[in-house]
């Protein structure tokens, strides 16, 4: 079975640019959750959805947003970009929401900001 | 917001060594995941607890569940170079994951 797949690996853009991340879930898996991580910070929960609603979401600014398509693929976006959102983004796909599920993580989408 | 402590922060040493890395949290866990993250990947669950006292053994790794459901450990028998990578802890249940900043794990041949 394929594992979670994100687009692009890597990705460079300047200050006050935006940009989209892709995630595609493993297949029949309906919550895809999205991590922000940085070296100071550590994994940082951003948002999740499942069955196209958000269910939760981080602390982060409104300049991050997402959505989640009928077939569970997800996309973010951030706009206005900032030096400190260089980071790695990770998205993860689970069955179900909630409770101690597993998480299954994709190899993430490496974002500079210059 | 629930916060996890990992330590040591860096862990560097020779193949064939024991090591233990250590999860704590000033508040009482619902269930405790560990992952580990190689480089240029995501991170991979290795185990779940979710019980006060349970230990859970992986080959090589033994993961502890403190029995008041605060602190985890993890500890890995004759470390192999392909253990090297970062050993992140991550609290589980009704919320999202909340994950501890992680210990970089460095073996040696």
């Amino acid at each position: 079975k394929a594992g979670v797949t994100q687009t692009p690996r890597y990705l460079i853009k300047t200050r006050g640019q935006q940009v989209t991340l892709s995630c595609s879930p493993i297949s029949g898996h309906r919550s895809v959750s999205w991590y922000q991580q940085t070296p100071g910070q550590g994994l940082q929960f951003l948002f999740e959805y499942f069955s196209e609603t958000q269910r939760n979401k981080g602390n982060f600014p409104g300049r991050f947003s997402g959505r989640q398509f009928s077939n569970s693929r997800s996309e973010m976006n951030v706009s206005t970009l900032e030096l400190g959102d260089s980071a790695l983004y990770l998205c993860a796909s689970s069955w179900v929401t909630g409770g101690s599920y597993e998480q299954y993580f994709g190899p993430g989408t490496r974002l500079t900001v210059t | 917001t629930q916060l996890l402590e990992q330590s040591p922060q860096f862990l560097s040493i020779q193949e064939g060594e024991n090591l233990t890395v250590y999860c704590n949290s000033s508040s009482v866990f619902s269930s405790l995941q560990w992952y580990r993250q190689e480089p240029g990947e995501g991170p991979v669950l290795l185990v779940t607890v979710v019980t006060g006292g349970e230990v859970k053994k992986l080959k090589r790794l033994t993961f502890q569940f403190g029995d008041a459901r605060k602190d985890s450990s993890l500890h890995i028998t004759a470390a192999q170079p392909g253990d090297t990578g970062l050993y992140l802890c991550a609290v589980s249940g009704n919320t999202p994951l909340v994950f501890g900043k992680g210990t970089r794990l460095s073996v040696i041949a």
